[in-house]
């Protein structure tokens, strides 16, 4: 089945710093990845959609300066979180749609998601 | 927005028990997933289930479409079962914005 990895699985940063995270669709090519946020003990949340060749979209309360997406390959979406701070500390997971699907009726696969602390 | 509302919020088990896991929704949607995060966060997508029925193993999925809503059933309980149980659905027309539910905290006891 199709694969998405995410790496890296957890990463611990000072205030002000920058994290890249990376998702790669491993044995598919992804035009439309998504990143999704989960703060403790919360549901899931749609932060941005990024597409391949073209600007991110950002759901409503999203900073897109903050969180920065890159989308340049058919095989790789990339988040990075600008000057972090403490309040961006959460778990976040991209997920991914096998295109080789009829389009809506194949399930979205998610990586095993970050775990982001900043001190 | 569309609602996805999970039921019951928390849940504790005797090992070998059986359980039902249930996921209402407000509106048609074109994709339904119910899906099982573990204690270090990872998201295991259990079915992929916009009506029908399906089962895996010990678990089974039955979606109502037409009456907008999902059971989960889980038999014969196990200690690993032990998490978070999500429903995310997808609305019509909406191309990879899964709504989540709170989802269901399930605890097997030993």
């Amino acid at each position: 089945g199709a694969v998405v990895s995410q790496h890296p699985s957890r990463v611990i940063c000072k205030s002000g710093t920058s994290v890249k995270i990376e998702c790669r669709s491993l044995d598919f090519q992804a035009t439309t990845m998504f990143w999704y946020r989960q703060f403790p003990k919360q549901s899931l949340m749609l932060m941005a959609t990024s597409n391949e060749g073209s600007k991110a979209t950002y759901e409503q309360g999203v900073e897109k300066d903050k969180f920065l997406i890159n989308h340049a390959s058919l095989t790789l979406s990339t988040l990075t979180v600008t000057s972090a701070h403490p309040e961006d500390s959460s778990f976040y997971i991209c997920s991914a749609r096998d295109p080789g699907r009829v389009s809506f009726n194949s399930p979205l696969h998610f990586g095993n998601g970050t775990r982001l602390t900043v001190t | 927005g569309i609602q996805v509302e999970q039921s019951p919020p928390d849940l504790i088990l005797q090992e070998g028990a059986n359980s039902t896991l249930r996921c209402n929704f407000s509106d048609s949607v074109n994709n339904l997933q119910w899906f099982h995060q573990n204690p270090w966060g990872q998201l295991i997508n259990l079915f992929y289930i916009p009506s029908g029925t399906k089962q895996n193993g010990r678990l089974s999925a039955t979606t109502v479409a037409t009456e907008r809503y999902s059971l989960l059933y889980i038999s014969s309980s196990q200690t690993t079962d032990s998490g978070v149980y999500f429903c995310a659905v997808e609305r019509r027309g909406s191309q990879g914005n899964l709504i989540f539910g709170k989802g269901t905290k399930l605890s097997v006891k030993p």
